[in-house]
């Protein structure tokens, strides 16, 4: 069963492009969340979503950032007229869709976006 | 506003010497407790979790988790230290009383540790 899969793992931008980050969750798994790794920080919560449902967007800035998760294909994360604040490791988590308290999330290798 | 505190940015021992890696909490009620571990350049990998029952609690390669409501403290620990547990440490936590099966994680800012030979 192969984990949780994100590409690219690297990804450069200049100020003003747009950016589309992938995310196919572990076979089986309904949900994702998308997490941001600003350098020497841990990670924040962008965004919670289901199968062509977001559930929880409290962490994803307002204007420029977007995110999906089709019924079929992958998630994205998308990011457009990037800034150099942007920079960060972007990473997905997977967990099964299952109700309760056993909701272990496995990550991806993360996306490192710089923008230049 | 809840939060998760790691205080020590670097912890350093040496092989074979047991490790603490610190993680107190700010939370409402008694949330769910985790600890995952980044490699460089890699995703989050994770470690063990707190659900109920026994206060300690042992997860992979060899770690523990003590769970200590009074000081609202979640500490990774391990008996004899090794060079390749050489990584950052996440500590995370979930909250208890969320209505939604899903909630996102709260995490820490991370503890480097540092084992050498």
């Amino acid at each position: 069963n192969a984990g949780v899969m994100q590409n690219p793992r690297h990804l450069v931008r200049r100020r003003g492009q747009e950016a589309r980050l992938r995310c196919s969750p572990m076979k089986g798994h309904s949900h994702v969340y998308w997490y941001r790794q600003l350098p020497e920080e841990g990670l924040k919560f962008m965004v919670y979503l289901q199968k062509e449902n977001i559930i929880d967007e409290s962490g994803m800035p307002k204007e420029r950032f977007s995110a999906e998760f089709p019924k079929e294909g992958p998630s994205i994360l998308r990011i457009q007229q990037v800034v150099r604040g942007d920079s960060a490791a972007y990473f997905c988590a997977s967990s099964p869709g299952l109700a309760g308290v056993y909701n272990e999330q496995f990550f991806g290798p993360g996306t490192r976006l710089t923008v230049l | 506003a809840q939060s998760v505190a790691q205080p020590e940015d670097q912890v350093n021992v040496a092989e074979g010497n047991p490790l603490t890696v610190k993680c107190t909490y700010s939370v409402s009620g008694n949330p769910y407790l985790f600890w995952y571990v980044q490699y460089p350049n890699r995703g989050l990998q994770f470690l063990l979790k707190y659900i109920t029952g026994d206060n300690l609690v042992k997860g992979s390669y060899g770690f523990e988790a003590e769970f200590n409501k009074s000081q609202t403290s979640f500490h990774l620990k391990k008996p004899s230290a090794l060079v390749s547990d050489s990584a950052l440490y996440f500590c995370a936590v979930r909250p208890r009383n969320s209505n939604q099966a899903g909630t996102a994680l709260i995490f820490g800012k991370g503890t480097t540790l540092s084992v050498s030979s």
